[in-house]
Protein backbone atom coordinates (compact mmCIF):
# COMPACT_ATOMS: atom_id res chain seq x y z
CA UNK A 1 0.00 0.00 0.00
CA UNK A 2 1.02 3.40 -0.24
CA UNK A 3 2.64 5.46 2.42
CA UNK A 4 1.58 8.85 4.12
CA UNK A 5 2.65 11.40 1.45
CA UNK A 6 3.79 14.50 2.38
CA UNK A 7 4.71 17.99 0.42
CA UNK A 8 6.84 20.12 -0.17
CA UNK A 9 10.06 18.38 1.48
CA UNK A 10 11.82 21.08 2.15
CA UNK A 11 10.74 25.19 2.70
CA UNK A 12 12.25 28.36 3.64
CA UNK A 13 10.79 31.02 4.56
CA UNK A 14 11.70 34.55 6.41
CA UNK A 15 10.13 35.18 9.93
CA UNK A 16 6.41 36.72 9.65
CA UNK A 17 5.65 35.01 6.47
CA UNK A 18 2.97 32.52 6.05
CA UNK A 19 3.34 28.84 5.08
CA UNK A 20 1.49 25.63 4.10
CA UNK A 21 1.88 22.10 4.42
CA UNK A 22 -0.07 19.14 2.83
CA UNK A 23 -0.76 15.67 3.45
CA UNK A 24 -2.80 12.88 1.81
CA UNK A 25 -3.07 9.72 4.38
CA UNK A 26 -2.72 5.99 3.56
CA UNK A 27 -6.46 5.44 1.38
CA UNK A 28 -9.14 4.45 3.90
CA UNK A 29 -7.14 5.73 7.26
CA UNK A 30 -9.74 8.11 9.01
CA UNK A 31 -7.69 9.16 11.68
CA UNK A 32 -4.74 11.89 10.61
CA UNK A 33 -2.32 13.00 12.91
CA UNK A 34 0.44 16.51 12.33
CA UNK A 35 3.14 16.83 14.85
CA UNK A 36 6.27 19.46 14.97
CA UNK A 37 9.34 17.55 15.64
CA UNK A 38 12.37 19.75 16.55
CA UNK A 39 15.73 19.38 16.36
CA UNK A 40 17.18 16.73 19.11
CA UNK A 41 13.48 15.92 20.24
CA UNK A 42 10.94 13.41 19.74
CA UNK A 43 7.43 14.09 18.11
CA UNK A 44 4.87 16.19 19.54
CA UNK A 45 1.61 16.20 18.36
CA UNK A 46 -0.28 19.31 17.12
CA UNK A 47 -3.58 18.01 15.64
CA UNK A 48 -5.44 14.76 15.39
CA UNK A 49 -8.35 14.38 12.94
CA UNK A 50 -11.16 11.73 13.00
CA UNK A 51 -12.37 11.85 9.89
CA UNK A 52 -13.06 15.09 8.84
CA UNK A 53 -13.41 16.34 12.89
CA UNK A 54 -10.94 17.23 15.27
CA UNK A 55 -10.52 15.19 18.38
CA UNK A 56 -6.91 17.08 19.45
CA UNK A 57 -5.86 20.36 19.36
CA UNK A 58 -4.60 21.04 23.08
CA UNK A 59 -0.98 21.68 21.52
CA UNK A 60 -2.08 23.42 18.50
CA UNK A 61 -0.71 27.49 19.04
CA UNK A 62 -4.03 28.84 17.66
CA UNK A 63 -3.23 32.30 17.29
CA UNK A 64 -0.71 31.18 14.57
CA UNK A 65 -1.17 27.80 13.40
CA UNK A 66 -4.64 26.30 11.65
CA UNK A 67 -5.40 23.13 10.13
CA UNK A 68 -8.06 21.55 8.13
CA UNK A 69 -9.24 18.12 6.62
CA UNK A 70 -11.68 18.92 4.40
CA UNK A 71 -14.01 15.67 2.95
CA UNK A 72 -12.05 13.47 5.68
CA UNK A 73 -8.95 12.75 3.31
CA UNK A 74 -5.84 15.07 3.03
CA UNK A 75 -4.99 17.56 5.48
CA UNK A 76 -3.70 21.47 4.93
CA UNK A 77 -1.43 22.51 8.38
CA UNK A 78 -0.66 26.19 8.11
CA UNK A 79 1.63 28.56 10.26
CA UNK A 80 0.61 32.34 9.68
CA UNK A 81 2.81 34.08 10.55
CA UNK A 82 5.91 32.33 11.31
CA UNK A 83 8.62 32.54 14.27
CA UNK A 84 11.91 31.72 14.23
CA UNK A 85 10.80 28.61 17.25
CA UNK A 86 8.85 26.85 14.03
CA UNK A 87 11.87 25.42 12.67
CA UNK A 88 11.16 21.96 12.94
CA UNK A 89 9.78 19.21 10.65
CA UNK A 90 6.30 18.84 10.76
CA UNK A 91 5.40 15.76 10.51
CA UNK A 92 1.93 13.85 9.43
CA UNK A 93 0.58 10.24 10.11
CA UNK A 94 -2.54 8.27 9.89
CA UNK A 95 -4.22 5.51 11.22
CA UNK A 96 -6.53 2.89 10.36
CA UNK A 97 -8.25 3.50 14.03
CA UNK A 98 -6.82 3.64 17.72
CA UNK A 99 -6.34 -0.39 18.71
CA UNK A 100 -3.07 -1.39 19.16
CA UNK A 101 -3.23 -3.52 15.85
CA UNK A 102 -3.97 -0.05 13.98
CA UNK A 103 -0.29 1.66 14.55
CA UNK A 104 0.35 5.17 13.32
CA UNK A 105 2.09 5.55 9.98
CA UNK A 106 4.57 8.47 9.25
CA UNK A 107 5.27 10.20 6.32
CA UNK A 108 8.57 11.39 5.79
CA UNK A 109 7.79 15.23 6.93
CA UNK A 110 8.73 18.80 5.59
CA UNK A 111 11.38 20.47 7.52
CA UNK A 112 10.73 24.07 7.63
CA UNK A 113 13.33 26.28 8.20
CA UNK A 114 12.92 30.26 9.13
CA UNK A 115 15.21 32.80 8.61
CA UNK B 1 2.56 14.04 34.45
CA UNK B 2 2.00 13.21 30.52
CA UNK B 3 5.69 12.88 30.10
CA UNK B 4 8.32 9.94 28.81
CA UNK B 5 11.76 10.14 30.15
CA UNK B 6 14.78 8.54 27.24
CA UNK B 7 17.98 7.36 28.09
CA UNK B 8 20.81 7.76 27.03
CA UNK B 9 20.29 10.36 24.68
CA UNK B 10 23.54 9.08 22.46
CA UNK B 11 24.49 5.79 22.17
CA UNK B 12 27.75 3.62 20.55
CA UNK B 13 27.73 0.37 20.82
CA UNK B 14 30.32 -2.11 18.49
CA UNK B 15 28.75 -4.57 15.58
CA UNK B 16 27.29 -8.11 17.58
CA UNK B 17 26.64 -6.16 20.77
CA UNK B 18 24.24 -5.63 22.58
CA UNK B 19 21.96 -2.00 22.62
CA UNK B 20 19.46 -1.05 25.70
CA UNK B 21 17.46 2.21 26.00
CA UNK B 22 15.62 3.20 28.49
CA UNK B 23 12.49 4.96 29.47
CA UNK B 24 10.45 5.67 32.50
CA UNK B 25 6.99 7.86 32.87
CA UNK B 26 4.92 8.65 35.85
CA UNK B 27 1.23 8.82 34.48
CA UNK B 28 -0.74 5.43 35.36
CA UNK B 29 -3.19 6.74 32.42
CA UNK B 30 -0.86 5.45 29.44
CA UNK B 31 -1.64 1.65 28.27
CA UNK B 32 0.53 0.87 25.21
CA UNK B 33 4.04 1.73 24.77
CA UNK B 34 4.80 1.32 21.24
CA UNK B 35 8.87 1.91 20.10
CA UNK B 36 9.81 3.59 16.98
CA UNK B 37 12.63 3.70 14.68
CA UNK B 38 13.61 6.94 12.60
CA UNK B 39 16.56 6.90 9.97
CA UNK B 40 17.53 10.41 8.78
CA UNK B 41 15.10 12.16 6.67
CA UNK B 42 12.40 9.57 6.72
CA UNK B 43 9.51 9.61 9.54
CA UNK B 44 9.19 7.47 12.46
CA UNK B 45 8.25 3.55 11.94
CA UNK B 46 6.87 1.50 14.48
CA UNK B 47 9.67 -1.27 15.52
CA UNK B 48 8.02 -3.01 18.40
CA UNK B 49 4.49 -2.43 21.31
CA UNK B 50 4.02 -4.02 24.69
CA UNK B 51 0.73 -3.53 26.88
CA UNK B 52 1.17 -2.74 30.33
CA UNK B 53 0.16 -6.06 31.50
CA UNK B 54 3.34 -8.07 29.81
CA UNK B 55 6.77 -8.13 30.88
CA UNK B 56 8.68 -8.46 27.94
CA UNK B 57 7.99 -9.28 24.48
CA UNK B 58 10.38 -10.22 21.89
CA UNK B 59 10.24 -10.29 17.88
CA UNK B 60 13.70 -11.43 16.34
CA UNK B 61 16.59 -9.00 17.59
CA UNK B 62 14.40 -6.54 19.40
CA UNK B 63 13.10 -7.16 22.94
CA UNK B 64 11.19 -4.65 24.97
CA UNK B 65 10.63 -5.31 28.55
CA UNK B 66 8.43 -3.74 30.78
CA UNK B 67 8.73 -3.35 34.61
CA UNK B 68 5.11 -1.98 35.68
CA UNK B 69 5.74 -1.00 39.27
CA UNK B 70 8.56 0.97 38.64
CA UNK B 71 6.90 2.53 35.57
CA UNK B 72 10.05 1.89 33.73
CA UNK B 73 10.93 -0.08 30.15
CA UNK B 74 13.35 -0.57 27.73
CA UNK B 75 14.25 -1.62 24.37
CA UNK B 76 17.20 -4.14 23.84
CA UNK B 77 18.86 -4.99 20.62
CA UNK B 78 21.10 -8.05 20.16
CA UNK B 79 23.60 -8.50 17.84
CA UNK B 80 23.29 -4.99 17.13
CA UNK B 81 24.17 -3.96 13.34
CA UNK B 82 25.10 -1.31 11.84
CA UNK B 83 22.17 -1.09 10.09
CA UNK B 84 20.53 -0.52 13.33
CA UNK B 85 22.24 3.02 13.40
CA UNK B 86 19.39 5.31 13.96
CA UNK B 87 17.46 7.40 16.42
CA UNK B 88 14.75 5.19 18.71
CA UNK B 89 11.80 6.89 20.24
CA UNK B 90 9.71 5.33 22.98
CA UNK B 91 6.38 6.28 23.53
CA UNK B 92 3.38 5.98 25.94
CA UNK B 93 -0.47 5.85 24.63
CA UNK B 94 -3.28 7.82 27.02
CA UNK B 95 -5.86 5.74 27.51
CA UNK B 96 -9.14 7.07 26.22
CA UNK B 97 -9.57 5.81 22.82
CA UNK B 98 -7.93 8.36 20.66
CA UNK B 99 -4.62 6.68 20.37
CA UNK B 100 -2.45 9.64 21.67
CA UNK B 101 1.59 9.15 21.82
CA UNK B 102 3.65 11.07 23.94
CA UNK B 103 7.02 10.67 22.88
CA UNK B 104 9.98 10.52 24.76
CA UNK B 105 13.26 12.78 23.38
CA UNK B 106 14.74 9.86 21.64
CA UNK B 107 17.67 7.62 21.30
CA UNK B 108 20.94 8.54 18.51
CA UNK B 109 22.26 5.06 17.98
CA UNK B 110 25.61 4.31 15.86
CA UNK B 111 26.66 0.45 15.79
CA UNK B 112 30.20 0.87 14.99
CA UNK B 113 31.47 -2.43 12.11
Amino acid sequence: EAGVAQSPRYKIIEKRQSVAFWCNPISGHATLYWYQQILGQGPKLLIQFQNNGVVDDSQLPKDRFSAERLKGVDSTLKIQPAKLEDSAVYLCASAGGTGDNQPQHFGDGTRLSIL
Amino acid sequence: QQQVKQSPQSLIVQKGGISIINCAYENTAFDYFPWYQQFPGKGPALLIAIRPDVSEKKEGRFTISFNKSAKQFSLHIMDSQPGDSATYFCAARLSGGYNKLIFGAGTRLAVHP
